[in-house]
């Protein structure tokens, strides 16, 4: 079963550096998603992409956060200069249709 | 404002016990509704979409209400394995952001 795939797994970083976190969606969807989960609260929604752009973004994601699509295959989440707060599983979705979306098993970043 | 609001749980039942959740949403146009679970520090997954006229699969049913921007998750029978927690997810702007509620927590004791 295809599945959204994220890689690391778990990254551990300093405050101040940067980081990317990598997903590969499912291979026919055109729709991506990126949201996080801090640990205890909800899911939170950060940003849509469709055929190359941002479709829509919270007020979550600012200038500290960019996404790229950089070849057919990957779909990236940049996180600039990172907050201590900005610790959280980071989780990557996809869609066929903009109805039913599919999520990866998420990236746990830790800023320390 | 977009909400979406659950039961806040915890939900402790035994087996085999029949559980309801409830959720409700505050934007009157949002246009498709899920069930998804999420056990712990995993990626939410999709349990089933919830259409106008309700629909089952299996154990599960699901139960929409527009007028009362009312959802609904009933499991019959629970499982060890129904333990998780249960997030209602709300489809607006056409398709640019599924919203989550805070979830509801479901412990099946033996």
């Amino acid at each position: 079963e295809p599945e959204v795939t994220q890689t690391p797994s778990h990254q551990v970083t300093q405050m101040g550096q940067e980081v990317i976190l990598r997903c590969v969606p499912i291979s026919n969807h055109l729709y991506f998603y990126w949201y996080r989960q801090i640990l205890g609260q909800k899911v939170e929604f950060l940003v849509s992409f469709y055929n190359n752009e941002i479709s829509e973004k919270s007020e979550i994601f600012d200038d500290q956060f960019s996404v790229e699509r950089p070849d057919g295959s990957n779909f990236t989440l940049k996180i600039r200069s990172t907050k201590l707060e900005d610790s959280a599983m980071y989780f990557c979705a996809s869609s066929a249709d903009r109805e039913r979306a599919f999520f990866g098993q998420g990236t746990r970043l830790t800023v320390v | 404002r977009k909400e979406v609001e659950q039961d806040p749980g915890p939900f402790n039942v035994p087996e085999g016990a029949t559980v309801a959740f409830n959720c409700t949403y505050s934007n009157s146009a949002s246009q498709s509704f899920f069930w998804y679970r999420q056990d712990c520090r995993k990626e939410p997954k999709l349990l089933m979409s919830v259409y106008s006229s309700g629909n089952e699969d299996g154990r599960f049913t699901a139960q929409l209400n527009r007028a009362s921007q009312y959802i609904s998750l009933l499991i019959r029978d629970s499982k060890l394995s129904d333990s998780a927690t249960y997030l209602c997810v709300v489809l607006w702007n056409y398709g640019q952001n599924f919203v989550f509620g805070p979830g509801t927590r479901l412990s099946v004791l033996p």
